[in-house]
């Protein structure tokens, strides 16, 4: 069984770096795509972006300039970083698989999840809640 | 981006009653490969959302078979054929057309 889990702070001060780290148990990273959302209190869910094995990434172009996300494949995690953080990145924050079926290609010139057949985001972690604030 | 809606925001509902929660997209969602780029999730209360339904009406693995999704290019509709007291929660529908993804807004099922 495909098991997510996300770690890191609770607790992040405005201005600083929030990290977060996403431990893939029951897969390998080496497969599928991996995915970063979250949802403010109260709210709906945000995308923030993708990550493959290779290290090729995409963003939500409202969050590009502050986001990092890297990829360990010999510890089957992926990681988030946010810069400058403020108030309004406080949020749950969840780590999601984009499962694909890698032997079917169906757009060769795609480098996300839609170069594959798709399955949707099928697993997600329990979340974890970040609060900025000093 | 791709902008998307759902009707009705709030929808109480009775057990063994069908049910249906509509999506509405900016842009069609209907790629050139055939397959539209939709999908369903449910968030029940304090729990992590899940996949129902992917690429416009494939179930999930394990998704009962009561939930069912439809549509094409921009209007797609999930329908619960009897709703069970397990069903509620927020259902969003999402495209995975284009990047970003993005969410409708949620549906609120509960129970009348």
């Amino acid at each position: 069984q495909v098991q997510l889990q996300e770690s890191g702070p609770g607790l992040v001060k405005p201005s600083e770096t929030l990290s977060l780290t996403c431990s893939v148990s029951g897969d390998s990273i080496t497969k599928h795509f991996w995915s970063w959302i979250r949802q403010p209190p109260g709210k709906g869910l945000e995308w923030i972006g993708h990550i493959y094995h290779t290290g090729r990434s995409n963003f939500n172009p409202s969050l590009r300039s502050r986001v990092t996300i890297s990829v360990d494949t010999s510890r089957d995690q992926f990681s988030l970083k946010l810069r400058s953080v403020t108030a309004a990145d406080t949020a749950v924050y969840y780590c999601a698989r984009v499962a694909v079926d890698e032997d079917i290609v169906l757009e060769p010139a795609d480098m996300g999840p839609n170069r594959y057949y798709y399955y949707g985001m099928d697993v997600w972690g329990q979340g974890t809640t970040v609060t900025v604030s000093s | 981006d791709i902008v998307m809606t759902q009707s009705p925001v709030s929808l109480p509902v009775t057990p063994g009653e069908p049910a249906s929660i509509s999506c509405r997209c900016s842009q069609s969602l209907l790629h050139s490969n055939g397959y539209n780029y939709l999908d369903w999730y449910l968030q029940k209360p304090g729990q992590s959302p899940q996949l129902l339904i992917y690429l416009g009406s494939n179930r999930a693995s394990g998704v009962p078979d009561r939930f069912s999704g439809s549509g094409s290019g921009t209007d797609f509709t999930l329908t619960i054929s009897r709703v069970e007291a397990e069903d509620v929660g927020i259902y969003y529908c999402m495209q995975a057309l284009q990047t970003p993804t993005t969410f409708g807004p949620g549906t609120t099922v509960d129970i009348k």
